[in-house]
């Protein structure tokens, strides 16, 4: 599986957008960039998904870079409660039943007021 | 009904003790998994359960005995556990193991805390 690349740490201020960078330049073409989020103290929560289009639902955006060697996740409009740690996880949708959900370091986001 | 729960949320358990973990999940998914989470590390895969049976076990010790009654529920068995054990032990779910864009859905996890 393609390996990515996250800041360990990166802060926002309430209210703006937070721009969340992921490297994964080793991506294969039936790899999906996926986003998940842990708040402290609950299981990850899954945020969005994407091929090679931008995609868009009520949690965020996520932009593919043309070449998909990167993908950034938005937060169109960072509240408190969206301090969390942001996992970027590359997989392949369809697969064999060894093709599970491995995560890394994920970048650790902290809104401030 | 859109939720893995978990029981307990919180677990203390002395060295010698025999003890379980419990995970439920009414969505009709037929892949259920446990993750191990260890303070200020990312979640660790241990076992995944597909139609109700053991398709992967990532060399997790025998102290952890996973099962799968039935297509809702899902146990870990716990015993003689090692301090080093202590950790959120957190269920997962999804569809299938072979599709997984429609994402895992994850409880929020049990505090185990060995002593």
């Amino acid at each position: 599986d393609a390996k990515t690349t996250q800041p360990p740490s990166m802060d926002c201020a309430e209210g703006r957008a937070a721009n969340l960078p992921c490297n994964h330049s080793t991506i294969s073409g039936n790899e999906y960039v996926y986003w998940y989020r842990q708040i402290h103290s609950q299981g990850p929560q899954y945020i969005i998904h994407g091929l090679k289009n931008n995609e868009t639902n009520e949690m965020a955006s996520l932009i593919i870079t043309e070449d998909r060697k990167s993908s950034t996740l938005i937060l169109p409009h960072a509240t408190l409660r969206d301090t969390a740690v942001y996992y970027c996880i590359v997989r392949v949708g369809w697969g064999n039943a060894g093709n599970m959900l491995t995560f890394g370091g994920g970048t650790r986001l902290m809104v401030k007021p | 009904d859109t939720e893995v729960t978990q029981t307990p949320k919180h677990l203390v358990m002395g060295m010698t003790n025999k003890k379980s973990l419990k995970c439920e999940q009414h969505m009709g998914h037929r892949a259920m998994y446990w993750y191990k989470q260890k303070a200020k590390k990312p979640p660790e895969l241990m076992f995944v359960y597909s139609y109700e049976k053991l398709s992967i076990n990532e060399s997790v010790p025998s102290r952890f005995s996973p099962e799968c009654p039935n297509s809702s529920l899902l146990n870990l068995h716990l015993h003689a556990l090692q301090p080093e054990d202590s950790a959120l032990y957190l269920c997962a779910s999804s569809f299938h193991t072979s599709r997984i864009d429609y994402g895992y859905t994850f409880g929020s996890g049990t505090r185990l805390t060995v002593v």
